[in-house]
């Protein structure tokens, strides 16, 4: 079983629209929960951090963390074309784990 | 100010020859990490200095593959012997401190073995 899990989508949305994404993870240990995005052939890049459970906003963005369902989400509100990309998200105890990557498009 | 900066940016190899990957991470950061990311994937974990020791190369595949950072700031991946297999992006990233900090990655080096 791998450590993190997420759908790999392909996701499409109209421009303004809410976006959901969403990865869940096997061990209840993990402490730091994060959200990258990336940008066709650049280097991930941090959007949300989030240490144990809760929920954390930065301007458009929504980062939740439900620990007793071993489960992370990232909210987009109001997205926009500049946001497609690939969004990964992370998890970390010493090492980092990451998700396969959600691909992302808005359509204008 | 620098971000992590990672040379060359492209590299095409042929099958069987011997390549070096450069990492250069942020100044002051201690924790320095590298990753194979393949097309469709998430970064796959190699290996994680804290500061000139490999605190934890678990990830590395095989060894074709070594990386080291003698002076606990720039680190160099080494990968003889290449196979077609080994075809990937490699990223670096660094962090402050280690553990549960936040990492900030280079672009990656583009290798392609052929």
């Amino acid at each position: 079983q791998k450590e993190v899990e997420q759908d790999p989508g392909p996701l499409s949305v109209p421009e303004g629209a809410i976006v959901s994404l969403n990865c869940t993870y096997s061990n209840s240990a993990f402490q730091y929960f994060m959200w990258y995005r990336q940008y066709s052939r650049k280097g991930p890049e941090l959007l949300m951090y989030t240490y144990s459970s809760g929920n954390k906003e930065d301007g458009r963005f929504t980062a939740q963390v439900d620990k007793s369902s071993k489960y992370i989400s990232l909210f987009i509100r109001d997205s926009q074309p500049s946001d497609s990309a690939t969004y990964l998200c992370a998890i970390s105890d010493n090492q980092f784990y990451f998700g396969t990557g959600t691909s992302l498009t808005v359509i204008p | 100010g620098a971000g992590v900066s990672q040379t060359p940016s492209n590299k095409v190899t042929e099958k069987g020859k011997y390549v070096e990957l450069r990492c250069d991470p942020i100044s002051g950061h201690t924790a320095l990490y590298w990753y194979r990311q393949s097309l469709g994937q998430g970064p796959e974990f190699l290996i994680y200095f804290q500061g000139t020791g490999a605190a934890d190369d678990s990830g590395l595949p095989n060894d074709r593959f070594f990386a080291v950072r003698p002076e606990g700031s720039v680190s160099t991946l080494k990968i003889q012997r290449t196979e077609r297999g080994d075809s990937a992006v490699y990223l670096c990233a660094s962090s402050q401190t280690g553990a549960g900090d936040t990492q900030y990655f280079g672009p990656g080096t583009r290798l392609t073995v052929l």
